[in-house]
Protein backbone atom coordinates (compact mmCIF):
# COMPACT_ATOMS: atom_id res chain seq x y z
CA UNK A 1 0.00 0.00 0.00
CA UNK A 2 3.13 2.19 -0.28
CA UNK A 3 1.88 3.83 -3.45
CA UNK A 4 4.64 5.53 -5.55
CA UNK A 5 8.56 5.47 -4.09
CA UNK A 6 11.26 6.69 -5.01
CA UNK A 7 15.19 6.13 -3.63
CA UNK A 8 17.24 7.53 -2.90
CA UNK A 9 15.26 10.65 -1.90
CA UNK A 10 18.71 12.58 -1.56
CA UNK A 11 21.84 12.06 -4.05
CA UNK A 12 24.91 13.95 -4.10
CA UNK A 13 27.44 12.81 -7.05
CA UNK A 14 29.96 14.28 -9.41
CA UNK A 15 30.25 15.44 -12.76
CA UNK A 16 30.89 12.21 -15.12
CA UNK A 17 29.18 9.65 -12.21
CA UNK A 18 26.48 7.29 -13.57
CA UNK A 19 23.79 7.72 -11.47
CA UNK A 20 20.26 5.58 -11.55
CA UNK A 21 16.81 6.78 -9.86
CA UNK A 22 14.44 4.24 -9.14
CA UNK A 23 10.70 4.48 -8.82
CA UNK A 24 8.47 2.15 -7.77
CA UNK A 25 4.61 2.00 -7.75
CA UNK A 26 2.30 -0.85 -6.13
CA UNK A 27 -0.61 0.44 -8.14
CA UNK A 28 -0.13 -1.88 -11.44
CA UNK A 29 -0.50 1.71 -13.65
CA UNK A 30 0.15 1.00 -17.05
CA UNK A 31 1.68 4.82 -17.39
CA UNK A 32 4.91 5.74 -15.63
CA UNK A 33 6.63 9.19 -15.88
CA UNK A 34 9.80 11.08 -15.28
CA UNK A 35 9.97 14.79 -14.63
CA UNK A 36 12.61 17.03 -13.30
CA UNK A 37 11.56 20.21 -11.44
CA UNK A 38 13.36 23.22 -11.79
CA UNK A 39 13.29 27.29 -10.55
CA UNK A 40 11.37 28.81 -13.33
CA UNK A 41 10.75 25.87 -15.13
CA UNK A 42 7.95 23.85 -13.42
CA UNK A 43 7.68 20.34 -14.31
CA UNK A 44 9.06 19.00 -17.51
CA UNK A 45 8.79 15.92 -18.97
CA UNK A 46 11.97 13.76 -19.06
CA UNK A 47 10.38 10.36 -20.68
CA UNK A 48 7.43 8.50 -20.33
CA UNK A 49 6.46 4.60 -20.44
CA UNK A 50 2.68 3.03 -21.32
CA UNK A 51 3.89 -0.23 -20.74
CA UNK A 52 6.69 -2.79 -19.79
CA UNK A 53 9.22 -2.83 -22.59
CA UNK A 54 7.38 0.66 -24.41
CA UNK A 55 9.16 4.30 -23.27
CA UNK A 56 9.52 7.31 -25.18
CA UNK A 57 11.17 10.86 -24.90
CA UNK A 58 9.62 13.88 -23.29
CA UNK A 59 10.54 17.23 -23.55
CA UNK A 60 14.30 17.01 -22.27
CA UNK A 61 15.25 13.42 -22.68
CA UNK A 62 19.04 14.55 -23.62
CA UNK A 63 21.54 12.92 -20.90
CA UNK A 64 18.75 10.13 -19.25
CA UNK A 65 18.26 6.60 -20.31
CA UNK A 66 14.76 4.42 -19.14
CA UNK A 67 14.11 1.18 -19.00
CA UNK A 68 11.01 -0.79 -18.20
CA UNK A 69 11.18 -4.50 -17.77
CA UNK A 70 8.76 -4.40 -14.76
CA UNK A 71 5.47 -3.24 -15.10
CA UNK A 72 6.32 -1.76 -11.25
CA UNK A 73 9.48 -0.20 -11.89
CA UNK A 74 10.84 2.48 -14.21
CA UNK A 75 14.78 3.58 -13.40
CA UNK A 76 15.97 6.64 -14.70
CA UNK A 77 19.56 6.65 -15.23
CA UNK A 78 22.21 9.40 -15.72
CA UNK A 79 24.70 8.35 -17.88
CA UNK A 80 27.34 10.66 -17.35
CA UNK A 81 26.09 13.55 -14.89
CA UNK A 82 26.50 16.90 -15.42
CA UNK A 83 26.10 19.72 -13.54
CA UNK A 84 23.17 20.96 -15.74
CA UNK A 85 21.17 17.84 -14.15
CA UNK A 86 21.21 19.14 -10.89
CA UNK A 87 17.40 19.20 -10.26
CA UNK A 88 14.39 17.54 -8.16
CA UNK A 89 13.19 14.38 -10.18
CA UNK A 90 9.69 13.60 -9.77
CA UNK A 91 8.29 9.85 -10.67
CA UNK A 92 4.38 10.19 -11.49
CA UNK A 93 2.20 6.83 -12.85
CA UNK A 94 -1.24 6.99 -14.21
CA UNK A 95 -3.21 4.01 -14.64
CA UNK A 96 -4.46 4.74 -18.60
CA UNK A 97 -3.64 7.28 -21.11
CA UNK A 98 -7.24 8.48 -21.17
CA UNK A 99 -7.85 11.90 -21.24
CA UNK A 100 -9.35 12.20 -17.93
CA UNK A 101 -6.58 10.26 -15.90
CA UNK A 102 -5.12 11.66 -12.91
CA UNK A 103 -0.92 11.46 -12.88
CA UNK A 104 0.19 10.47 -8.89
CA UNK A 105 3.64 11.58 -7.89
CA UNK A 106 6.27 10.29 -6.03
CA UNK A 107 8.23 12.26 -3.07
CA UNK A 108 10.94 13.00 -5.47
CA UNK A 109 14.54 12.75 -5.39
CA UNK A 110 16.79 16.04 -5.13
CA UNK A 111 19.95 15.06 -7.26
CA UNK A 112 23.01 17.70 -6.70
CA UNK A 113 25.68 17.08 -9.40
CA UNK A 114 28.82 18.43 -8.21
CA UNK B 1 5.33 30.90 -25.96
CA UNK B 2 4.80 28.75 -23.16
CA UNK B 3 2.38 25.98 -23.74
CA UNK B 4 1.01 26.94 -20.31
CA UNK B 5 1.41 30.55 -18.73
CA UNK B 6 1.22 31.14 -14.94
CA UNK B 7 1.81 34.26 -13.39
CA UNK B 8 4.76 33.37 -10.94
CA UNK B 9 3.36 35.40 -8.27
CA UNK B 10 3.88 35.58 -5.18
CA UNK B 11 0.14 36.44 -4.93
CA UNK B 12 -0.55 37.57 -1.43
CA UNK B 13 -4.12 37.08 0.01
CA UNK B 14 -5.63 37.72 2.84
CA UNK B 15 -7.23 34.85 5.27
CA UNK B 16 -10.39 34.66 4.45
CA UNK B 17 -10.10 35.97 1.38
CA UNK B 18 -10.93 34.35 -1.94
CA UNK B 19 -7.95 33.30 -3.90
CA UNK B 20 -7.72 33.54 -7.81
CA UNK B 21 -5.01 31.87 -9.56
CA UNK B 22 -5.14 32.19 -13.48
CA UNK B 23 -3.06 29.46 -16.55
CA UNK B 24 -3.86 29.91 -20.13
CA UNK B 25 -2.74 26.92 -22.85
CA UNK B 26 -1.80 27.21 -26.21
CA UNK B 27 -3.10 24.23 -27.53
CA UNK B 28 -6.71 24.43 -28.42
CA UNK B 29 -7.13 20.92 -28.77
CA UNK B 30 -6.56 20.19 -25.30
CA UNK B 31 -9.20 18.35 -23.32
CA UNK B 32 -8.20 17.95 -19.79
CA UNK B 33 -7.14 20.57 -17.55
CA UNK B 34 -5.82 20.06 -13.50
CA UNK B 35 -4.59 21.67 -10.92
CA UNK B 36 -2.10 20.61 -8.73
CA UNK B 37 -0.94 21.86 -5.56
CA UNK B 38 2.41 21.72 -3.83
CA UNK B 39 4.20 22.60 -0.66
CA UNK B 40 8.01 23.62 -0.48
CA UNK B 41 9.97 20.53 -0.45
CA UNK B 42 6.87 18.38 -1.72
CA UNK B 43 5.72 16.52 -4.58
CA UNK B 44 2.58 17.94 -6.29
CA UNK B 45 -1.03 16.72 -5.50
CA UNK B 46 -3.83 16.57 -7.58
CA UNK B 47 -6.98 18.76 -5.98
CA UNK B 48 -8.94 19.90 -9.10
CA UNK B 49 -9.42 18.15 -12.32
CA UNK B 50 -11.78 20.01 -15.14
CA UNK B 51 -12.75 18.64 -18.42
CA UNK B 52 -15.84 20.95 -19.90
CA UNK B 53 -16.41 24.04 -19.88
CA UNK B 54 -17.90 26.27 -16.71
CA UNK B 55 -17.26 25.96 -13.39
CA UNK B 56 -16.55 22.52 -10.87
CA UNK B 57 -16.85 23.08 -7.63
CA UNK B 58 -15.28 20.76 -4.71
CA UNK B 59 -15.38 22.16 -1.06
CA UNK B 60 -13.53 25.31 -0.89
CA UNK B 61 -11.85 25.08 -4.48
CA UNK B 62 -13.60 26.08 -7.70
CA UNK B 63 -12.29 25.64 -11.18
CA UNK B 64 -13.04 27.74 -14.17
CA UNK B 65 -12.81 26.60 -17.68
CA UNK B 66 -13.39 28.50 -20.63
CA UNK B 67 -12.23 26.77 -23.89
CA UNK B 68 -12.39 29.07 -26.68
CA UNK B 69 -10.63 31.64 -24.56
CA UNK B 70 -7.97 29.23 -23.51
CA UNK B 71 -8.21 29.78 -19.78
CA UNK B 72 -8.69 27.91 -16.71
CA UNK B 73 -8.60 29.04 -13.64
CA UNK B 74 -8.71 28.12 -9.82
CA UNK B 75 -10.40 30.02 -7.00
CA UNK B 76 -10.39 29.24 -3.23
CA UNK B 77 -12.87 30.41 -0.97
CA UNK B 78 -12.14 31.21 2.76
CA UNK B 79 -8.54 30.96 2.52
CA UNK B 80 -6.72 29.65 4.93
CA UNK B 81 -2.84 29.68 5.97
CA UNK B 82 -2.74 26.27 5.08
CA UNK B 83 -3.36 27.23 1.47
CA UNK B 84 -0.06 28.58 0.92
CA UNK B 85 1.59 26.62 -1.56
CA UNK B 86 2.48 26.59 -5.39
CA UNK B 87 -0.25 25.91 -7.81
CA UNK B 88 0.68 24.35 -10.78
CA UNK B 89 -1.84 24.15 -13.73
CA UNK B 90 -1.45 21.40 -15.82
CA UNK B 91 -3.20 20.55 -19.68
CA UNK B 92 -3.45 17.29 -21.38
CA UNK B 93 -2.30 17.50 -24.98
CA UNK B 94 -4.52 16.16 -27.45
CA UNK B 95 -4.56 12.41 -27.27
CA UNK B 96 -2.21 10.47 -29.88
CA UNK B 97 -0.26 7.51 -29.15
CA UNK B 98 3.20 10.01 -29.23
CA UNK B 99 1.20 12.57 -26.72
CA UNK B 100 -0.82 9.97 -24.98
CA UNK B 101 -0.93 10.89 -21.18
CA UNK B 102 1.64 13.66 -21.51
CA UNK B 103 0.60 16.40 -19.48
CA UNK B 104 2.37 19.95 -19.83
CA UNK B 105 2.64 21.51 -16.32
CA UNK B 106 2.69 25.69 -16.19
CA UNK B 107 5.87 26.97 -14.04
CA UNK B 108 2.98 27.51 -10.83
CA UNK B 109 2.25 30.51 -8.94
CA UNK B 110 3.11 30.88 -5.61
CA UNK B 111 0.12 32.08 -3.33
CA UNK B 112 0.76 33.05 0.51
CA UNK B 113 -2.14 33.65 2.81
CA UNK B 114 -1.32 35.94 4.97
CA UNK B 115 -2.92 35.98 8.63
Amino acid sequence: DAGITQSPRYKITETGRQVTLMCHQTWSHSYMFWYRQDLGHGLRLIYYSAAADITDKGEVPDGYVVSRSKTENFPLTLESATRSQTSVYFCASSESGDSTDTQYFGPGTRLTVL
Amino acid sequence: QKEVEQNSGPLSVPEGAIASLNCTYSDRGSQSFFWYRQYSGKSPELIMSIYSNGDKEDGRFTAQLNKASQYVSLLIRDSQPSDSATYLCAVRATPGYSSASKIIFGSGTRLSIRP
